[in-house]
């Protein structure tokens, strides 16, 4: 069966600094992965998506991750944060039976 | 393309009452899935539809908790009876047929039972 790690609940980080939020996935098939972000009181949005081919992946709003099989890691990060990237992270992986399994998610809080 | 439209936004119930979401995906998305998102947690799955078929629906409480997708369109999901512990968002996701063209999530109606 499918899931997802999400080592960091929180990740506090001062503006204009880089960041790093942390996924690790446990799977027996081939799988595709994905960073959501919810802002307070909003749906999930897609930031990027990783279905096959490269394993560094761009996204929305300067975010990329990268997808390492034998680390079966999907680490998103983003070199210079923005107070307005303060909200939740959601990593999530699907496999061939179309399920979409989330992690715990992480709270990016990003101060002046 | 218009999105994932839920309705309603909020609603407040007491204990033991009952209630129902509704959900209506993007035209022609094939599968429907249905999420429980508890505060400070991660979105769980609760059914997958494809078309108007039930695909997954292990991690639904069938005591209380009832899906169903009329003519592989629109969905309702009821609570009944709620218990303090259904108090969530419940998400309405949909998507064309896999991963590969992506799922598209809706606002969520956010339920909290007193």
């Amino acid at each position: 069966a499918q899931s997802v790690t999400q080592l960091d609940s929180q990740v506090p980080v001062f503006e204009e600094a880089p960041v790093e939020l942390r996924c690790n996935y446990s799977s027996s098939v081939s799988v595709y992965l994905f960073w959501y972000v919810q802002y307070p009181n909003q749906g999930l949005q897609l930031l990027l998506k990783y279905l096959s081919g490269s394993t560094l992946v761009k996204g929305i709003n300067g975010f990329e991750a990268e997808f390492n099989k034998s680390q079966t890691s999907f680490h998103l990060r983003k070199p210079s944060v923005h107070i307005s990237d303060t909200a939740e992270y959601f990593c999530a992986v699907s496999d061939n039976t179309d399920k979409l399994i989330f992690g715990t998610g992480t709270r990016l809080q990003v101060f002046p | 393309e218009a999105g994932v439209a839920q309705s309603p936004r909020y609603k407040i119930i007491e204990k033991r009452q009952s209630v129902a979401f509704w959900c209506n995906p993007i035209s022609g998305h094939a599968t429907l899935y249905w999420y429980q998102q508890i505060l400070g947690q991660g979105p769980k799955l609760l059914i997958q539809f494809q078309n108007n078929g039930v695909v997954d629906d292990s991690q639904l409480p069938k005591d209380r908790f009832s899906a169903e997708r009329l003519k592989g369109v629109d969905s309702t999901l009821k609570i009944q009876p709620a218990k303090l512990e259904d108090s969530a968002v419940y998400l309405c996701a949909s998507s064309l047929i896999g991963p590969r063209y992506g799922y598209t999530f809706g606002s969520g109606t956010r339920l909290t039972v007193v």
